[in-house]
């Protein structure tokens, strides 16, 4: 079945860049995301990236895609303490498309 | 309404009883998604309703979840005799035909002591 893999955890300092990665198995995914969620909050969309892109950047946020080797990253320039919270990978499955398959999400630290 | 709301936010049930949660989507949104997310995990699909067509029920983990859609809109989660592991944030989403964008609710908070 579909499986996106993500690392669990990352910590940066202040100011600096992250880089969250993630990995996915289905190769006929036509979209893939990144979802943000606060603590105590929902899944807030950040970005996604269709499949015949190789990068999309807006603002802060770079979304990277390699295709070939099913990889996907997510860059977050001048990380800020509000950036800290759980990043989840997301690819669409199923045969219709209708089912967002998610990664166990990244928890991103921002040390100050 | 703007965005997908949920409710109730928080609910403690005690072991045995039924709970009911509700989602009421993005006005216009066709397709609506129900996940779970359990404590430390990622999310797990549970079930995805698309306009009249007939729901992926999949995702759903016994026969005492269940799901509605009433008039392609509101969608009722129902778990029958809560156990403990059914203990979880329960998340909400919808989004237009073809779900490109889903956009999510703040979820319900299921306690079950």
């Amino acid at each position: 079945g579909e499986d996106v893999e993500q690392s669990l955890f990352l910590s940066v300092r202040e100011g600096d860049s992250s880089v969250i990665n993630c990995t996915y198995t289905d190769s006929s995914s036509t979209y893939l995301y990144w979802y943000k969620q606060e603590p105590g909050a929902g899944l807030q969309l950040l970005t996604y990236i269709f499949s015949n892109m190789d990068m999309k950047q807006d603002q802060r946020l770079t979304v990277l895609l390699n295709k070939k080797d099913k990889h996907l990253s997510l860059r977050i320039a001048d990380t800020q303490t509000g950036d800290s919270a759980i990043y989840f990978c997301a690819e669409i499955a199923g045969n219709y498309g209708q089912n967002f398959v998610f990664g166990p999400g990244t928890r991103l630290s921002v040390l100050p | 309404g703007a965005g997908v709301s949920q409710s109730p936010s928080n609910k403690v049930t005690e072991k045995g009883k039924d709970v009911e949660l509700r989602c009421d989507p993005i006005s216009g949104h066709t397709a609506l998604y129900w996940y779970r997310q359990s404590l430390g995990q990622g999310l797990e699909f549970l079930i995805y309703f698309q306009g009249n067509s007939a729901p992926d029920k999949s995702g759903l983990p016994s026969d005492r979840f269940s799901a509605e859609r009433t008039g392609g809109s509101v969608s009722t989660l129902t778990i029958q005799r809560t156990q403990q592991e059914d203990s979880a944030v329960y998340l909400c989403a919808s989004s237009f035909e073809g779900g490109f964008e889903a956009f999510f609710g703040q979820g319900t908070r299921l306690t079950v002591v």
